[in-house]
């Protein structure tokens, strides 16, 4: 059964950059079948989708609103891929998830437990 | 870019049947997919495609689609069926959008 786990810093200092890392066990992050994707969800509001990129880190989507800020990246060595975004402020407070996303079937499943970040100094 | 919209809340008595739609011109296009997230729990895949539902994911729930608008059915909902629900789909061949997400309350 396919895990994903998110880690990083929970608290980050406005703009600085957030870095977090999903680990993916269960199954090879090297499938040509999915992407492997970020979405967002600040505390009380809806989810947001940061971006995705394909196992072997040549392809990759940003949210457009985002976009000048992320940077998604991809180590099929370590079964992982992560998101960095830059010059962070309050309202990117959130609680990250990490996701599979089937392309063929236009879907995020399975989920990682998501892992909350807080921009503050 | 494009957007999803759908209500903010929708209740429900115990037993019967409610449907949550979700709205956009992307939908045209693309099939919506739905999401349960229950609080402090991540969200989980309930349907997906023209209405598919997940390995676990119980009959009552059900998804169509008709023009732009996208509808998931629960019949005859449950206590355990109350939480948040999100649709989502593609808003162009790269990128993707979700709704504003729907409090189901089951009364």
């Amino acid at each position: 059964q396919l895990q994903l786990q998110e880690s990083g810093p929970g608290l980050v200092k406005p703009s600085e950059t957030l870095s977090l890392t999903c680990t993916v066990s269960g199954g090879s992050i090297s499938n040509s079948n999915y992407y492997w994707a970020w979405v967002r969800q600040p505390p009380g509001k809806g989810l947001e989708w940061t971006g995705s990129i394909y196992y072997s880190g040549s392809t990759y989507y940003y949210n457009p609103s985002l976009k000048s800020r992320v940077t998604i990246s991809v180590d099929t060595s370590k079964n992982q891929f992560s998101l960095k975004l830059s010059s962070v402020t309050a309202a990117d407070t959130a609680v990250y998830y990490c996701a599979r996303l089937n392309t063929g079937n236009n879907c995020f499943d399975p989920w990682g437990q998501g892992t909350l970040v807080t921009v503050s100094s | 870019s494009s957007e999803l919209t759908q209500d903010p809340a929708v209740s429900v008595a115990l037993g019967q049947t409610v449907r949550i739609t979700c709205q956009g011109d992307s939908l045209r296009r693309y099939y919506a997919t739905w999401y349960q997230q229950k609080p402090g729990q991540a969200p989980v895949l309930v349907i997906y495609g023209e209405n598919n539902r997940p390995s676990g994911i119980p009959d009552r729930f059900s998804g169509s689609s008709s023009g732009n608008t996208a509808s998931l059915t629960i019949n005859g909902a449950q206590a355990e069926d109350e939480a948040d629900y999100y649709c989502n789909s593609r808003d162009s061949s790269i990128n993707w959008v979700f709704g504003g997400g729907t409090k189901l309350t089951v009364l």
